[in-house]
């Protein structure tokens, strides 16, 4: 049984850049939530998708944008890449967007 | 002030040890609790999940909450080296609600 897989593993992009990020949810999950972790810091909620739809959004700008597709998968893009954004993105799927939720192990991205 | 706060530790213990990790938390609606383990470049995985107040076991695992105190714990018996990580709570209003975290603590088994 798979669990979340994301892609890449790791990325690196300069300031201005934009980056795209993929998500598949486990099997059985119809939700998928993105979070954005600083080092040595808990994840911060970033937003969440259920029937292809944002259902709910933490406090970061419009750069951060997402989709999901009819497969249930996603996808996390960031325009305008700061250096600030440089942090480890985690990706989390549940079932009817309730708890608990099932974290893959992230895509690292560095922005240099 | 922070909604949850969770000492970063590191908190060190020999192999063998009871360890407990604890986490204070500021809004009186939060029901859902939960207990996530993370390893150096790993993302977070679930070891437990709670409703409301009382005690939780599972294996070698204990999660108690207590709402009037507004604090929670984890608790690990006969603990392991391969249970040296980070060790994250996450808090909610509601099961379809985003999750608010500590910022985890770093636990160190010596052999």
């Amino acid at each position: 049984d798979a669990g979340v897989t994301q892609s890449p593993t790791h990325l690196i992009k300069t300031r201005g850049q934009q980056v795209t990020l993929r998500c598949s949810p486990k099997s059985g999950h119809d939700t998928v939530s993105w979070y954005q972790q600083a080092l040595g810091q808990g994840p911060q909620f970033i937003f969440q998708y259920y029937e292809e739809e944002e259902r709910q959004r933490g406090n970061f700008p419009d750069r951060f944008s997402g989709h999901q597709f009819p497969n249930y998968s996603s996808e996390l893009n960031v325009n305008a890449l700061l250096l600030g954004d440089s942090a480890l993105y985690l990706c989390a799927s549940s079932r009817g967007g309730r708890q608990p939720q099932h974290f893959g192990d992230g895509t690292r991205l560095s922005i240099l | 002030q922070k909604e949850v706060e969770q000492d970063p530790g590191p908190l060190s213990v020999p192999e063998g040890a009871i360890v407990s990790l604890n986490c204070t938390y500021s809004n009186s609606a939060f029901q859902y609790f939960m207990w996530y383990r993370q390893y150096s470049r790993k993302g977070p995985e679930l070891l437990m999940y709670t409703y409301s107040s009382g005690n939780k076991e599972d294996g070698r695992f204990t999660a108690q909450v207590d709402k009037s105190s507004k604090y929670i714990s984890l608790f690990i018996r006969d603990s392991q080296p391969s249970d040296s990580a980070t060790y994250l709570c996450a808090m909610t209003v509601g099961s379809n609600y985003q999750l608010i975290w500590g910022a985890g603590t770093k636990l160190i088994i010596k052999p």
